[in-house]
């Protein structure tokens, strides 16, 4: 199965900081099979980012994905308080889908 | 708004099975798939198999082949997941979720999930 590594495990930022979130694929996503969500605390995950990056509705322009093949980022371009949470990544284009470990974004 | 509500938290004997449901608002129920993601503690997400509410197909994940039915009763807008052969490590928060069309396979609303203890 593919297994996607997110990195670092948490990050420690100050509100109005950049955010970089690496996830790397054991093997090749194909196509733009990549996807990412945020859970805070206490709630489900929500979607962020699909077809590595194409923000899902609502989603704040701060938000952006890249990448192709085994390596994507998430990168959120100034942090506001309601970003700190937890990220995951997910590929969808080799079965099973499978999730990154996540990474969490916290308050410095 | 769309919404998926989970039944509640249960606990189980090892060897049992255990049977959680996901009843779904706000959005024509046949015309999406439904996905059960399970998170144990300490570990990662795993997709466990899907159904499309439309036709009832359904697809596993080979980990759980044979472990694991979806099931569908689209008068009642619910869908089912039922896990048999429960061992210690199934212990897990349960998760339905909706696929954003019908084989998109990423997810779009998720249930407020529900924890499955196996204990003896």
């Amino acid at each position: 199965e593919t297994v996607l590594t997110q990195s670092p495990g948490t990050l420690s930022l100050s509100p109005g900081e950049r955010a970089t979130l690496s996830c790397r694929a054991s093997q090749a996503v194909p196509d733009k099979y990549l996807v990412w969500y945020q859970q805070k605390p206490g709630q489900a995950p929500s979607l962020l980012i699909y077809a590595i990056s194409t923000r899902a509705t609502g989603i704040p322009d701060r938000f952006s994905g890249s990448g192709s093949g085994t390596d994507f980022t998430l990168t959120i371009s100034r942090l506001e308080a309601e970003d700190f949470a937890v990220y995951y990544c997910q590929q969808h284009g080799n079965l099973p889908w499978t999730f990154g470990q996540g990474t969490k974004v916290e308050i410095k | 708004q769309v919404q998926l509500v989970q039944s509640g938290a249960d606990v189980k004997r090892p060897g049992a099975s255990v049977k959680i449901s996901c009843k779904a608002s706000g959005y024509t129920f046949t015309t999406y798939t439904i996905h059960w993601v399970r998170q144990a503690p300490g570990q990662r997400h795993e997709w466990l198999g899907k159904i499309n509410a439309g036709n009832g197909d359904t697809e596993f994940s080979r980990k759980f082949q044979g472990r694991v039915s979806i099931t569908r009763d689209t008068f009642a807008t619910t869908a089912y997941m039922e896990l048999s052969g429960l061992t210690f490590e199934d212990t897990a928060v349960y998760s339905c979720a909706r696929d954003f069309a019908v084989a998109a396979n990423w997810f779009d609303t998720w249930g407020q999930g529900t924890l499955v203890t196996v204990s003896s």
